[in-house]
């Protein structure tokens, strides 16, 4: 099983700051398999990236991911007020489907 | 648009069964695959297992001796049954929408896009 690790636990910026998340993988995740989604409290998650780039249908594109192999980031170039909640990545490269623990993205 | 829609018991004792129901609504089965995920509170998201349009399933090696997942395209519905709940299983169960990745030799169940709003589900004596 894949074990993915997001750092860090929680980021505290203010809106119009720029946030990098990071996912790091146990093992290779392979052709790039990997999603982000951003969860706000009391709401099911919301597709944000798969294939590690690519948006989904309708995400504003301050939001982008990055990264191969064990490694893998998540950039929000300037928070809205929206954008504060938990961001989680989960890799589907090999089964079982796992997710890292998330990261929370407070106001400061 | 696509909806799920999921309704089931939300309290539960101890060794008792989950029954799930997850309705697709606006959206053919065919070249997706349909999972359920659990988020027990204040925690993660876990991946309890899939099923395909062809009625393949594929679970989680942590819950799979206590796991069905199937679905009944007559009524565009996909079912999640759990047995023997403990505590540990208290969580919102949430089922989820796939798109199919096919390769030269098999196809295989890809990221989430489309989620149900969950269902709160306690299991206490």
């Amino acid at each position: 099983e894949i074990v993915l690790t997001q750092s860090p636990g929680t980021l505290s910026l203010s809106p119009g700051e720029r946030a990098t998340l990071s996912c790091r993988a146990s093992q290779t995740v392979s052709s790039s398999s990997l999603a982000w989604y951003q969860q706000k409290r009391g709401q099911a998650p919301r597709l944000l990236i798969h294939g590690a780039s690519s948006r989904a249908t309708g995400i504003p594109d301050r939001f982008s991911g990055s990264g191969s192999g064990t490694d893998f980031a998540l950039t929000i170039s300037r928070l809205e007020p929206e954008d504060f909640a938990v961001y989680y990545c989960q890799q589907y490269g090999s089964s079982p489907r796992t997710f890292g623990q998330g990261t929370k993205v407070e106001i400061k | 648009q696509v909806q799920l829609q999921q309704w089931g018991a939300g309290l539960l004792k101890p060794s008792e069964t989950l029954s799930l129901t997850c309705g697709v609504s606006g959206e053919s089965f065919s070249f997706y695959y349909w999972s359920w995920i659990r988020q027990p509170p204040g925690k993660g998201l876990e991946w309890i297992g899939e099923v395909n349009d062809s009625g393949s399933s594929k679970y989680n090696p942590s819950l799979k001796s206590r796991v069905t997942i199937s679905f009944d395209t007559s009524k565009n519905q996909v079912s999640l049954k759990l047995t023997s709940m403990t505590a540990a299983d208290t969580a919102v169960y949430y089922c989820a929408r796939g798109p199919r990745d096919c390769g030269s030799v098999a196809c295989f169940s890809t990221f989430f896009d489309v989620w149900g709003r969950g269902t709160p589900v306690t299991v206490s004596s």
